[in-house]
């Protein structure tokens, strides 16, 4: 079967770094995507890996590893607005996009 | 431009009554799509069209639910009769791509409770 592994829950400190790591195991691959989503909003678009590497955009960075099957996004100096669930989402070889469940990040001062 | 539309954004209906989504895309995206959401169950995507057409609706969980897409302007998801566990938010997104190398522009949703 297909699946994507993220951690549930996890709480940082303002001004801190967290990294939210994203395991999968899908027939094939054809990219990752990182989206964050805000309680009670919709989804917005953070990054797309395809290749391995890592893929910096400001505070926020998105690590690939096909070999492994893994990725992780890391978010730096955190600010409060970075409470949100992060979604890791994988396209498989026949371009469904398979989605894990979310992280849920708490930022606390 | 003013981004995916979604309409209504709360609804409240007893179960057995018809509740119909609707949704205008970003203009120039040809793909469409449907998901819902749920704490149990995640995202999970209903249908998606391309340019008017529906590609795949092998998420639609049975008969009861319904999507149009009339024109590439607007969009249509019916529950007819609803159900208490058709309780969910439902998203609409519009995509330059169907094959899910391109980022995914949702909705705000539409938040619905069957009681």
């Amino acid at each position: 079967g297909q699946n994507i592994d993220q951690p549930t829950e996890m709480t940082a400190t303002e001004g801190a770094i967290v990294q939210i790591n994203c395991t999968y195991q899908t027939s094939g691959f054809n990219g990752l995507f990182w989206y964050q989503q805000h309680a009670g909003e919709a989804p917005t678009f953070l990054s797309y890996n395809v290749l391995d590497g890592l893929e910096e955009k400001g505070r926020f960075s998105s690590f690939l590893s096909r070999s492994k099957g893994y990725s992780y996004l890391l978010l730096k100096e955190l600010q409060m607005k970075d409470s949100a669930s992060y979604l890791c989402a994988v396209t498989d070889s026949n371009y469904q996009l398979i989605w894990g469940a979310g992280t849920k990040l708490i930022i606390k001062p | 431009d003013a981004g995916v539309i979604q309409s209504p954004r709360h609804e409240v209906t007893e179960m057995g009554q018809e509740v119909t989504l609707r949704c205008k895309p970003i203009s120039g995206h040809d793909y469409l799509f449907w998901y819902r959401q749920t704490m149990m169950r995640g995202l999970e995507l209903l249908i998606y069209f391309n340019n008017n057409v529906p590609i795949d609706d092998s998420g639609m969980p049975e008969d009861r639910f319904s999507a149009k897409m009339p024109n590439a302007s607007f969009s249509t998801l019916k529950i007819q009769p609803s159900e208490p566990r058709d309780s969910a938010v439902y998203f609409c997104a519009s995509s330059l791509t169907s094959d899910y190398t391109g980022e995914l522009f949702f909705g705000e949703g539409s938040r619905l409770t069957v009681l």
